[in-house]
């Protein structure tokens, strides 16, 4: 299966700054044949369900604010959010579906106000 | 606007079983493949299970694998979960999704989950 690994854990950023996570996989998720990346990123608000942020590594889902981006390619990706506000406190994963028949996320990187 | 209500949840013996069920509605669900997610108390989310929206292909993680069925009836806008030889280690809460209907894999919308207890 491919793992995945995000870093840090948790971060404290103050509002209004840069949030950085880092999701990298065990093998390559880029399929060559379309060069798409095969990443996504979720969010889950404490006691809500996760949401969908991000697909394609870079792709924003309809209605997700700008200040979300996703970036990277092959086994290195970013999830930044650019101007942190207080509703983006959350735990934030990564999610490979490179693997068609075994899809796996990473563990989590909480975030929080500084 | 898009519903998925999961049910089916409870508290079962370790050997047991229990059937989870996800109400659908708000969107045409025989158009979109679907996905069971759990996450254990306190933990992060784990892929389960996934459905076609035909029903025609199925995946499993390993660890549901020979033990977990997903089932679908589209003329209920019903998606369910069979989960047998139930273990401690299974005690989640399971969420129902609808995955893109560009991109199966992804899961776009979720339910608020219903709670499994493997226990003695």
């Amino acid at each position: 299966d491919i793992v995945m690994t995000q870093s840090p854990d948790s971060l404290a950023v103050s509002l209004g700054e840069r949030a950085t996570i880092n999701c990298k996989s065990s093998q390559s998720v880029l399929y060559s044949s379309n060069n798409k990346n095969y990443l996504a990123w979720y969010q889950q608000r404490p006691g809500q369900p996760p949401k969908l942020l991000i697909y394609w590594a870079s792709t924003r889902e309809s209605g997700v604010p700008d200040r979300f981006s996703g970036s990277g390619s092959g086994t290195d990706f970013t999830l930044t959010i650019s101007s942190l506000q207080a509703e983006d406190v959350a735990v934030y994963y990564c999610q490979q579906y490179y693997d068609t028949s075994t899809w796996t996320f990473g563990q989590g990187t909480k975030v929080e106000v500084k | 606007q898009v519903q998925l209500v999961e049910s089916g949840g409870g508290v079962v013996q370790p050997g047991g079983s229990l059937r989870l069920s996800c109400a659908a509605s708000g969107f045409t669900f025989s158009n979109y493949a679907m996905h069971w997610v759990r996450q254990a108390p306190g933990e992060g989310l784990e892929w389960v299970a996934f459905i076609q929206k035909d029903g025609s292909t199925k995946y499993y993680a390993d660890s549901a694998k020979g033990r977990f069925t997903i089932s679908r009836d589209n003329s209920k806008n019903s998606l369910y979960l069979q989960m047998n030889s139930l273990r401690v280690e299974d005690t989640a809460l399971y969420y129902c999704a609808k995955a893109r209907i560009d991109l199966g894999a992804v899961a776009a919308n979720w339910g608020q989950g219903t709670l499994v207890t493997v226990s003695s």
